[in-house]
């Protein structure tokens, strides 16, 4: 069945490059995104990738995607407090008219 | 911008009283999402609905139904709710035929209920 991993926690000091790792299960997946999670808040769309790249660089983010071993992980360089938050990877099913599959989820803890 | 709206950020309600949760999006999507976000279990999908009046089970939908009356509302309903639903309620849409990145879901700010 379908299904997206992570770890549950991570923990860095401020200044340091974090890396979150996701493992996912559908192949036909077209789009691959990271959402994030501040305390008491929704989720909001961080990045994504489209499956037939490899990296995708957004400022302090850099998406890595191995499709062969279906492996997805978010680094965040020069790791602020104010990155605290839950990471959630998600899958995009390739069809019209379902849902996105989360990841359980990552909480990032950034200690000063 | 996108806006889905959830109409409280927390409820307390008792045991076996009928729950309404409300979730309305401004953005014309035919998506409609209703998760439940349990520490160690992520988000767990209870329903969804494509269109109006149209509804599809999700991984969890013991317990809970769900009302798409117009385009732009989705409803979760607790019909007698118990303390095993003590939990953070996300809402979320999307649009149903996506392009590129247009399958990305927008959520709502959350709705903590706890029942008592």
């Amino acid at each position: 069945g379908e299904d997206v991993e992570q770890s549950l926690f991570l923990s860095v000091r401020e200044g340091d490059s974090s890396v979150i790792n996701c493992t996912y299960t559908d192949s036909s997946s077209t789009y691959l995104y990271w959402y994030k999670q501040e305390p008491g808040a929704g989720l909001q769309l961080l990045t994504y990738i489209f499956s037939n790249m490899d990296m995708k660089q957004d400022q302090r983010l850099t998406v890595l995607l191995n499709k062969k071993d279906k492996h997805l992980s978010l680094r965040i360089a020069d790791t602020q407090t104010g990155d605290s938050a839950i990471y959630f990877c998600a899958e995009n099913p390739n069809q019209a008219g379902t849902a996105l599959i989360f990841g359980k989820g990552t909480t990032l803890s950034v200690s000063s | 911008d996108v806006k889905v709206t959830q109409s409280s950020r927390y409820l307390v309600k008792r045991t076996g009283e009928k729950v309404f949760l409300e979730c309305v999006q401004d953005m014309d999507h035919e998506n409609m999402f209703w998760y439940r976000q349990d520490p160690g279990l992520g988000l767990r999908l209870i329903y969804f609905s494509y269109d109006v009046k149209m509804k599809e089970k999700g991984d969890i939908p013991e317990g809970y139904s769900v009302s798409r009356e117009k385009k732009e509302r989705f409803s979760l309903i607790l019909e007698s709710a118990s303390t095993n639903q003590t939990s953070m309620y996300l809402c979320a849409s999307s649009l149903f035929f996506w392009r590129d990145y247009e399958r990305e879901a927008f959520f709502g700010q959350g709705t903590r209920l706890t029942v008592v």
